[in-house]
């Protein structure tokens, strides 16, 4: 199927520790992107690749730490986790805007429960 | 940044019935997307519409971008419809960082 996928899909963990989560798209987009829903469902962009190349950075902690090792990849990894780190990441893929059309598409997400 | 209000922030229908939403944004846009989040949580596109209609069988959307807000018409709803409705856009020149409105809550009774 052509998609967008992330593993794992839940994740608990305690705080202090380490973790990372992995996305992978087959759309053929050059653009992947990571969001974070908090408890209120609010949805905000935190980082954003084009073709390997870091292009959005959000304000987020530099404990949060993106590594695209391919146009088809993006993963997260998330040092020294905190509780307030509790939330659903969602992974996503499109375009650049720049060809035109840049509609997004995006994973399953990724429950974190941080305890 | 650019604002995106959505109203009505919950919305409850009977099964059958019909229903708009709407989406105002306060500065221009390239690109304007509604989702679905369904009860298990997964984002589904229903709509990639920076302007003009579209029409997805009991699903329309409207985007009048010179007055800078978005309609997404639901007919006919149906007890599967109920979830979140979010509307996403991406300003003019911001990067394809796309910026949610807070989402409405639609519950459609049988």
């Amino acid at each position: 199927d052509t998609a967008v996928s992330q593993t794992p899909k839940y994740l608990v963990t305690q705080m202090g520790n380490d973790k990372s989560i992995k996305c992978e798209q087959n759309l053929g987009h050059d653009t992947m992107y990571w969001y974070k829903q908090d408890s209120k469902k609010f949805l905000k962009i935190m980082f954003s690749y084009n073709n390997k190349e870091l292009i959005i950075n959000e304000t987020v902690p530099n404990r949060f730490s993106p590594k695209s090792p391919d146009k088809a990849h993006l993963n997260l990894h998330i040092n020294s986790l905190e509780l307030g780190d509790s939330a659903v990441y969602f992974c996503a893929s499109s375009h650049i805007l720049s060809r035109g059309y840049n509609e997004q598409f995006f994973g399953p997400g990724t429950r974190l429960t941080v305890l | 940044g650019i604002q995106v209000e959505q109203s009505p922030p919950d919305l409850i229908l009977q099964e059958g019935a019909n229903s708009t939403l709407r989406c105002n944004f306060s500065d221009s846009v390239n690109n304007l997307q509604w989702f679905h989040q369904n009860p298990w949580g997964q984002l589904i596109n229903l709509f990639y519409i920076p302007s003009g209609t579209k029409q997805n069988g009991r699903l329309s959307a409207t985007t009048v971008a010179t007055e800078r807000y978005s309609l997404l018409y639901i007919s006919s709803s149906q007890t599967t419809d109920s979830g979140v409705y979010f509307c996403a856009v991406v300003n003019t020149g911001a990067n394809s960082k796309l910026t949610f409105g807070k989402g409405i809550t639609l519950s459609v009774r049988p």
